[in-house]
């Protein structure tokens, strides 16, 4: 893989559902793993930094995994709110930590 | 809470004309980047900056593109000849480390090239 993806594209749930995306990424040269949450007319607010394989991380109900060997990484949401609608994007860095490829994002829609 | 600021949320200009877009990174950061958005596109990253020297560019960043960390504060984009295709949200971020630190990014702003 040459570049992030993420999928799914969008997501609509109910108040209260647990959900999760993806974020697949070159395993080659990884360096670290951003996860960032971005409202409509906000800037990306940072979520997660993860750079060990294996490394799990948790933010109240938003937890995240990563997976270095083969390159993909899930974000949780236990008990959705509508608060929680927004665009959850994902980006790599490679070795030496400065050039940053994100993903088109996950847009998630929690209906009350 | 410490926050990434850019000025001008806005801006228009006509094609071929130079802009610079100004960032003031959170104080304590040593790490500064800049990333654009086109509508409908992904984030892209552009450049990255540390100890008074680009620490990596991407293909987008070429010789039309400039950054400057004039005063010890500000961090500013110059486009010197702007072209339609640069019509997007230009984000400016900052961490106090390498890409394994948090980067703050700031509200960005709206380029419009005409």
């Amino acid at each position: 893989i040459l570049n992030v993806e993420q999928s799914p594209q969008s997501l609509h749930v109910q108040e209260g559902d647990s959900t999760n995306f993806t974020c697949s990424f070159p395993s080659s040269n990884f360096y670290a793993l951003h996860w960032y949450r971005w409202e409509t007319a906000k800037s990306p607010e940072a979520l997660f930094v993860m750079t060990l394989n294996g490394d799990e991380k948790k933010k109240g109900r938003i937890s995240a995994t990563l997976n270095t060997k083969e390159g993909y990484s899930y974000l949780y949401i236990k008990g959705s709110q509508p608060e929680d609608s927004a665009t959850y994007l994902c980006a790599s860095l490679n070795t030496g930590g400065f050039k940053t490829i994100f993903g088109a994002g996950t847009r998630l829609f929690v209906k009350a | 809470e410490p926050e990434v600021t850019q000025t001008p949320s806005h801006q228009v200009t006509q094609m071929g004309q130079e802009v610079i877009l100004r960032c003031v990174p959170i104080s304590n950061h040593l790490y500064f980047y800049w990333y654009r958005q086109i509508l409908g596109q992904k984030v892209e990253f552009l450049v990255s900056f540390y100890n008074n020297e680009i620490s990596e560019k991407s293909e987008i960043f070429d010789d039309q593109f400039s950054v400057e960390r004039p005063d010890g504060s500000n961090f500013t984009l110059k486009i010197r000849s702007t072209k339609l295709e640069d019509s997007a949200m230009y984000f400016c971020a900052s961490s106090e480390g390498p890409g394994g630190e948090t980067q703050y990014f700031g509200p960005g702003t709206r380029l419009l090239v005409l």
